[in-house]
């Protein structure tokens, strides 16, 4: 069966320190990645997504990168962390097959 | 542009008293329809999805949803409502291509 692992599960960072966030998929190939970011209180926002390995479609301007080194890792980055970085991050994978999104724990995310 | 609409940010309801949350979307055609759950702190469950055919979709921990077409509606219910149902309800709608479009979500509050 198909899991997703995010880590780390929680992060208090600096302002203005880089970030990464990592995501990984087992069980599955090739499948479409997503991050998404959710403020307190708030849906779902997209910020990027990816269809297979080095390429990546951003959906907002923003002070954060991702990057699809390998088939079933998506990892998110930064530079310079902003203090409106700071929520809760999302991965989630899909399948051409299955048109469902299936999502990870999250990573909590707080800039201090 | 699509959207998706929940009319509810929070809800409140019995123990054991019947649920029904709400969900219109904005899209021209019949586009895929999902209903997830997310408890605090955690990432999102997927409670049940229509794709086609019979329109009312019966899915995890005993909720169903009922697609209407002429409503342009995709309403959770659930017929008696345990304490544990307590979370944030996302409604999602995919009309084609690699994004999924989320509605704010529905909080559920469950009182004894």
């Amino acid at each position: 069966s198909q899991t997703i692992h995010q880590w780390p599960a929680t992060l208090v960072q600096p302002v203005g320190s880089p970030l990464s966030l990592e995501c990984t998929v087992e069980g599955t190939s090739n499948p479409n990645l997503y991050w998404y970011r959710q403020a307190a209180g708030r849906g779902l926002q997209l910020l990027f997504y990816s269809v297979g390995i080095g390429q990546i479609s951003s959906e907002v301007p923003q002070n954060l990168s991702a990057s699809r080194p390998q088939d079933r890792q998506f990892i998110l980055s930064s530079k310079k962390l902003l203090l409106s970085d700071s929520g809760f991050y999302l991965c989630a994978w899909s399948t051409g097959v299955d048109e469902t999104q299936y999502f990870g724990p999250g990573t909590r995310l707080l800039v201090l | 542009a699509q959207s998706v609409t929940q009319p509810d940010i929070h809800i409140t309801v019995s123990e054991g008293a019947s649920l029904e949350l709400r969900c219109n979307y904005s899209y021209g055609a019949t586009p895929y329809l999902f209903w997830y759950v997310q408890s605090p702190g955690q990432g999102l469950q997927l409670l049940l999805k229509y794709f086609s055919g019979d329109t009312l979709v019966q899915g995890i921990k005993g909720f169903e949803a009922e697609f209407k077409r002429s409503q342009s509606s995709f309403n959770l219910r659930k017929p008696s409502v345990h304490w544990s149902d307590a979370a944030e309800y996302f409604c999602a709608v995919k009309p084609g291509g690699f994004k999924t479009i989320f509605g704010a979500g529905t909080r559920l509050f469950v009182k004894a």
